[in-house]
């Protein structure tokens, strides 16, 4: 149980363009899901919270208006990021919680995206 | 808010031998703790956890322990294998459940043969 996926699993988009990766959890409702960067041998950076029905709550310098998350529903969570580029290209990984484990985080496997 | 200090940044071990990481963290409502162990370019996977009601917690070859009063917590891994060579993070995350995880820097582990 507790899985959660992401996909695409690799992305490469043009300058400019805009990608949407997408976050599930397949078998538990996710009462919150979490957006992470990490940058090669670097650590994780949590982007954004994101809980269903509301609006994400972004961490300092993460600019809301370039990564747009919607969590439409308990199991699914998105992240756009738009007019990317290059300095954008990262692994991005997304992390779920449920109700019965409250503290435990389920992560996605993430999504590699390059930007030409 | 919550900072995560994380040592040594690499460690190397030989197989067999024992490898202990330590964090320190700086919000004293954090209450939950856990260690994940990454692989080039898979998710983080839980290894082991804690939470701040308890000072160790044991799970075969690996154990944590947790000084919430000098708010550092480590984690010990005995009997060194190989394939124990990966990047380890330690994280926290507090007050309330379903908060944000802030994880350290990370340590890279290499247990040679």
């Amino acid at each position: 149980g507790a899985v959660v996926s992401q996909h695409p699993s690799r992305v490469i988009c043009k300058s400019g363009t805009s990608v949407k990766i997408e976050c599930r959890s397949l078998d538990f409702q996710a009462t919150t899901m979490f957006w992470y960067r990490q940058f090669p041998k670097k650590s994780l950076m949590l982007m954004a919270t994101s809980n269903e029905g509301s609006k994400a709550t972004y961490e300092q310098g993460v600019e809301k208006d370039k990564f747009l998350i919607n969590h439409a529903s308990l199991t699914l969570s998105t992240l756009t990021v738009t007019s990317a580029h290059p300095e954008d290209s990262s692994f991005y990984i997304c992390s779920a919680i449920g109700r019965l484990r409250a503290y435990e985080q389920y992560f996605g496997p993430g999504t590699r995206l390059t930007v030409t | 808010g919550e900072n995560v200090e994380q040592h040594p940044s690499t460690l190397s071990v030989q197989e067999g031998d024992s490898a202990v990481i330590k964090c320190t963290y700086s919000d004293s409502a954090s209450n939950y703790f856990p260690w994940y162990k990454q692989e080039l370019g898979k998710r983080p996977q839980l290894i082991i956890d804690i939470r701040s009601n308890v000072g160790e917690k044991k799970d075969q070859r690996i154990a944590v322990t947790l000084n919430k009063t000098a708010k550092h917590f480590s984690l010990h891994i005995t009997e060194t294998q190989p394939e124990d060579s990966a990047v380890y993070f330690c994280a926290a995350s507090g007050g309330q459940a379903g908060t944000a995880l802030i994880f350290g820097k990370g340590t890279t582990l290499s247990v040679s043969s």
